[in-house]
């Protein structure tokens, strides 16, 4: 069962355009969100995250926003650059019982390539 | 300070062959998480250890798969007998308790690419 879904293997986008990448939820205990960002041959980093208190989340060229009610969230990137080509991992973490939960579940990862 | 460090980054063996990752953690963290990444699934959670104790082994795919962390520096993950189907690129991980944060924030290390012919 697959909590976390990300429809869209693959992105293609032009160097300066926005990028959109989106992500499905299915749990309603989740209550925390984070995108990760993997190159070839390296593990996944930390991008931007965004609690469920909130709709918009935004850094420098990034900006998640978040519909609780569609249980959908999204990362835009603009203006995408090439080296934003890489791919993308949603991930959603649950609180339980009041306190902090360390597991983090992720989607399958969308392949966001930049043309210059 | 080094990150979470795997070892080792590729391995190749034969199917019906023991198969041993290693991971040394971020010092100071008290999660350790292993990952598969696969293209159909994405990065699964295998199971994950707080303060050394298994919390969550759920999606340990069979009994052929194990992990241990007998101490804060070190976890290994052991496929026993390996399969094709297990090649895939293994991640370790860890975090430490938010202390206030919502969440952890997870540092992963390089991978171990496994490929079991």
């Amino acid at each position: 069962d697959q909590q976390v879904k990300q429809n869209s293997p693959s992105l293609s986008v032009q160097e300066g355009r926005i990028s959109i990448l989106n992500c499905d939820y299915t749990n309603s205990m989740f209550d925390y969100f984070l995108w990760y960002k993997k190159y070839p041959a390296e593990g996944p980093t930390f991008l931007i995250s965004i609690s469920s208190i909130k709709d918009k989340n935004e850094d420098g060229r990034f900006t998640v926003f978040l519909n609780k009610s569609a249980k959908h969230l999204s990362l835009h990137i603009v203006p995408s650059q090439p080296g934003d080509s890489a791919v993308y991992f949603c991930a959603a973490s649950a609180k339980l019982g009041g306190t902090s939960y360390g597991k983090l579940t992720f989607g399958q990862g969308t392949i966001l390539t930049v043309h210059p | 300070d080094a990150g979470v460090i795997q070892s080792p980054r590729h391995e190749v063996t034969e199917m019906g062959q023991e198969v041993t990752l290693r991971c040394k953690p971020i010092s100071g963290h008290d999660y350790l998480f292993w990952y598969r990444q696969t293209m159909m699934r994405g990065l699964e959670l295998l199971i994950y250890f707080n303060n050394n104790v298994p919390i969550d082994d759920s999606g340990m795919p069979e009994d052929r798969f194990s992990a241990k962390m007998p101490n804060a520096s070190f976890s290994t993950l052991k496929i026993q007998p390996s399969e094709p189907r297990d090649s895939a690129v293994y991640f370790c991980a860890s975090s430490a308790y938010p202390q206030g944060r919502a969440v952890n924030t997870i540092y992963f290390g390089e991978g171990s690419w496994l490929t079991v012919v």
